[in-house]
C-alpha cells in the first residue's frame, strides 16, 4: 500500500543533542510537509517542500532544519533540542495544486522526548 | 485570511447516540474542506473531504458532513456512535486558489460514554 512512513516512532534525545527524524513516502507526491504537534493542539506547520523548493514558515525557529534529498525522503533536523521541543512530529505529503483536490496524507508521527 | 472554528474542544455522547461535531470556516474564495481523525499517538487520517459538487459527503467509518455555503459550515455527523469513535477530530480548510497550506481547527476530542 502506498503510504507515508516515519522513523522512529519514538525518539528520546538529550537536551542540546542534535536529532534527526525521518520520513519517506511511496505516494510519489511532490509536496512534503513537517508539522509539530503538542498535546491537545492542532498540528503546526514548520515548513514544506514543493519538489526541491523549500518553504519555511515565518515563525519556525532556526533550530529546525530540513533536507529533502529526493522525492521519497525528507528529514527534520533539530540542531539543539530544548525541553520545549518535545512534541509529536508529523510528516505529510500531497499532490500539487494542479493535480486537483490535494488532501494531505499523514504519517504515524514521531514522538520526541527531550531529557 | 482563512480560519477554521470548531465549537467545543470536548464533546461527549453516549454509545449509539448521534455524533455532531461543529465546524465553521471563513474563506474569501470557495474552499476545500476536510475532516481528519487522530487516534492517540497516531497521525491524522482523512475521514472525508469536500471539493466541488455534492454538498453532502460521505466518509469512512459511517461519518458524513454537509457543506453549507450560506452558513459557512461543514459539520461532521454520524448517526450512531461507537466506542471506537473516541478520538480527536480536526476540521481543516485549504484555499484552493492560493498556496498548498492547510488550516486546521483546534480540534474536538470526542468521548463516547458506555
Amino acid at each position: 500500500d502506498a503510504m507515508v512512513i516515519q522513523n522512529p516512532r519514538y525518539q528520546v534525545t538529550q537536551f542540546g543533542k542534535p536529532v534527526t527524524l525521518s520520513c519517506s513516502q511511496t505516494l510519489n507526491h511532490n509536496v512534503m510537509y513537517w508539522y509539530q504537534q503538542k498535546s491537545s493542539q492542532a498540528p503546526k506547520l514548520l515548513f514544506h517542500y514543493y519538489d526541491k523548493d523549500f518553504n519555511n514558515e515565518a515563525d519556525t525557529p532556526d533550530n529546525f532544519q530540513s533536507r529533502r534529498p529526493n522525492t521519497s525522503f525528507c528529514f527534520l533536523d533539530i540542531r539543539s533540542p530544548g525541553l520545549g521541543d518535545a512534541a509529536m512530529y508529523l510528516c505529510a505529503t500531497s499532490r500539487d495544486r494542479s493535480s486537483g483536490p490535494y488532501e494531505q496524507y499523514f504519517g504515524p508521527g514521531t514522538r520526541l522526548t527531550v531529557t | 485570511a482563512q480560519s477554521v472554528t470548531q465549537l467545543g474542544s470536548h464533546v461527549s455522547v453516549s454509545e449509539g447516540a448521534l455524533v455532531l461535531l461543529r465546524c465553521n470556516y471563513s474563506s474569501s474564495v470557495p474552499p476545500y474542506l476536510f475532516w481528519y481523525v487522530q487516534y492517540p499517538n497516531q497521525g491524522l487520517q482523512l475521514l472525508l473531504k469536500y471539493t466541488t459538487g455534492a454538498t453532502l459527503v460521505k466518509g469512512i467509518n459511517g461519518f458524513e458532513a454537509e457543506f453549507k455555503k450560506s452558513e459557512t459550515s461543514f459539520h461532521l455527523t454520524k448517526p450512531s456512535a461507537h466506542m471506537s469513535d473516541a478520538a480527536e477530530y480536526f476540521c481543516a480548510v485549504i484555499n484552493k486558489n492560493r498556496d498548498d497550506k492547510i488550516i486546521f481547527g483546534k480540534g474536538t476530542r470526542l468521548h463516547i460514554l458506555p
